[in-house]
């Protein structure tokens, strides 16, 4: 079974450009995650959507970050300009969300790996 | 409101040494527990869970069982192997369906031969 994949796997970039990262999440899978791994700061929770409805963007550092989900398959995160700051990996997971309670374990993609020059 | 709080690293250690890495938990409620792996260059696998007190968690060797009375989700391997050597992040699920899990910090594994 495919995993959750991401794209693309690294992205090196001038600050002020844009940056569109990608996930495709586990087919069936109605919750989908943002986190962005940071030596300094580790593993941050970005945004995540349940049923493709954001339900929690507390964790988005500020507005140039941005995310969508137009469908259950398809998830994107942008970043518009990009600062040297914004580097980092950048993790999508899926899970599957029990409607009597409790969540099913996460599932990572291998993440996005962005340098920002 | 609710947190993990896991051992700070890094753990070295020898080959064929036991491993404990620490974790306790905040939570309001009957949460789940789990513990990644991140392995250098990847992203965070599933290694075990536990969703109830007094279950546990096993795989590659590893366990972690699920203690309600201190609040508590320590791994443990009897063996540790240099293919061991990772990040390790310990993680609570809210019993409450479609919210995100909370991580630990992580924990750095090495391990020498």
């Amino acid at each position: 079974d495919a995993g959750v994949i991401q794209s693309p796997r690294h992205e090196v970039t001038e600050m002020g450009q844009e940056v569109t990262l990608r996930c495709k999440p586990i087919s069936g899978h109605n919750s989908l995650f943002w986190y962005r791994q940071t030596m300094m700061r580790g593993l941050e929770l970005l945004i995540y959507f349940n049923n493709n409805v954001p339900i929690d963007d507390s964790g988005m550092p500020e507005d140039r970050f941005s995310a969508k989900m137009p469908n259950a398959s398809f998830s994107t995160l942008k970043i518009q300009p990009s600062e040297p700051r914004d580097s980092a990996v950048y993790f999508c997971a899926s899970s599957l969300a029990s409607g009597t309670g409790g969540n099913q374990p996460q599932h990572f993609g291998d993440g996005t790996r962005l340098s920002i020059l | 409101g609710d947190s993990v709080t896991q051992m700070e690293g890094p753990v070295t250690l020898s080959e064929e040494a036991c491993l404990t890495i620490n974790c306790t938990y905040t939570a309001t409620g009957y949460p789940s527990l789990f513990w990644y792996v991140q392995y250098p260059g990847e992203g965070l696998q599933l290694l075990l869970k536990a969703t109830k007190a007094d279950d546990k968690g096993s795989n590659k060797g590893f366990e972690a069982t699920y203690r309600k009375e201190t609040t508590s989700f320590h791994l443990e391997k009897g063996s540790v192997q240099v293919s061991d050597s990772a990040v390790y992040f310990c993680a609570l699920s809210p019993n409450q369906a479609g919210t995100a899990l909370i991580f630990g910090k992580g924990t750095t594994l090495s391990v020498s031969s």
